[in-house]
C-alpha cells in the first residue's frame, strides 16, 4: 500500500496569500496518477486536480498542481475566502487507492 | 447533471450487517467504474472499495476485505455495499463516488452527499 503524507497539517494564511501544500508518497506513484480534492465542512469532497497537474472542469486557474514520482504540490496562487477548507491528495497508480491525511487551510 | 444518492445508513450493533445503496443518474452508469470512500467523524478520507464498469474487477481496502462486498446492478443504475461483521471502527460517513474511467482504479470526479453508518451497542 502506498502511504501518502501531507504537510503541513494546518496552514494559517490570509486571503490573497499564496498557499503551498505538499503530498509525499512512500513509493513512486505510477504515471503520476495523483489527484487533489477540496472538502468544506458538511460537504462531499470536490475534485480539483488529476494526473498531478490537470485541472478538473470548472476549477479556477489559481489552483495548480505539480510534481512527480514521490513528491507532489498543490498551489493556490491567491487565496479567496471560499478556498479555506481541507485538501486531500489521492493516488490511483495502484489498484488499492489511498488518500493523504489532509491539510487544513484556515484563515489567519 | 450527475447525481449520486446514497441510502441505507443507520445505527447497527457490533457484529451486525447493513447494506448501502447508491442510485445514479445523469450519466451512463454502465460505462463507468464506481467506488466507496468513507470518513470517520472528524477524520480524513479512506478509500474502501472499487468496482469496474462491468464488475469484472473488484478491489477492497485491507481494513474491510472479507467483511464488505461491493456490487452493482447496471439495469437499475445502482451501486451497493454489503457490510457484514461490523465494528466500531467502521463508524463513518460513506460516500459513493464515480470513477473518471470505466476500469476501477482512477480518481473520482463526482461524489454523493454521503450516508452515516454508526456501529454501537
Amino acid at each position: 500500500e502506498i502511504v501518502l503524507t501531507q504537510s503541513p497539517g494546518t496552514l494559517c494564511l490570509s486571503p490573497g496569500e499564496r498557499a503551498t501544500l505538499s503530498c509525499r508518497a512512500s513509493q513512486s506513484v505510477s504515471s503520476n496518477y495523483l489527484a487533489w480534492y477540496q472538502q468544506k465542512p458538511g460537504q462531499a469532497p470536490r475534485l480539483l486536480i488529476y494526473g498531478a497537474s490537470s485541472r478538473a472542469t470548472g476549477i479556477p486557474d489559481r489552483f495548480s498542481g505539480s510534481g512527480s514520482a514521490t513528491d507532489f504540490t498543490l498551489t493556490i496562487s491567491r487565496l479567496e475566502p471560499e478556498d479555506f477548507a481541507v485538501y486531500y491528495c489521492q493516488q490511483y497508480g495502484s489498484t488499492l487507492r489511498t488518500f493523504g491525511q489532509g491539510t487544513k487551510v484556515e484563515i489567519k | 447533471e450527475v447525481q449520486l444518492l446514497e441510502s441505507g445508513g443507520g445505527l447497527v450493533q457490533p457484529g451486525g450487517s447493513l447494506r448501502l445503496s447508491c442510485g445514479a443518474s445523469g450519466f451512463t452508469f454502465s460505462s463507468y467504474a464506481m467506488g466507496w470512500v468513507r470518513q470517520p467523524p472528524g477524520k480524513g478520507l479512506e478509500w474502501v472499495s472499487g468496482i469496474s464498469f462491468n464488475a469484472g474487477s473488484i478491489y477492497y481496502a485491507a481494513s474491510v476485505k472479507g467483511r464488505f462486498t461491493i456490487s452493482r446492478d447496471n439495469s437499475k443504475n445502482t451501486l451497493y455495499l454489503q457490510m457484514d461483521s461490523l465494528r466500531a471502527e467502521d463508524t463513518a460517513v460513506y460516500y459513493c463516488a464515480k470513477d473518471f474511467y470505466s476500469g476501477s482504479g482512477s480518481f473520482f470526479d463526482y461524489w454523493g452527499q454521503g450516508t452515516l453508518v454508526t456501529v454501537s451497542s
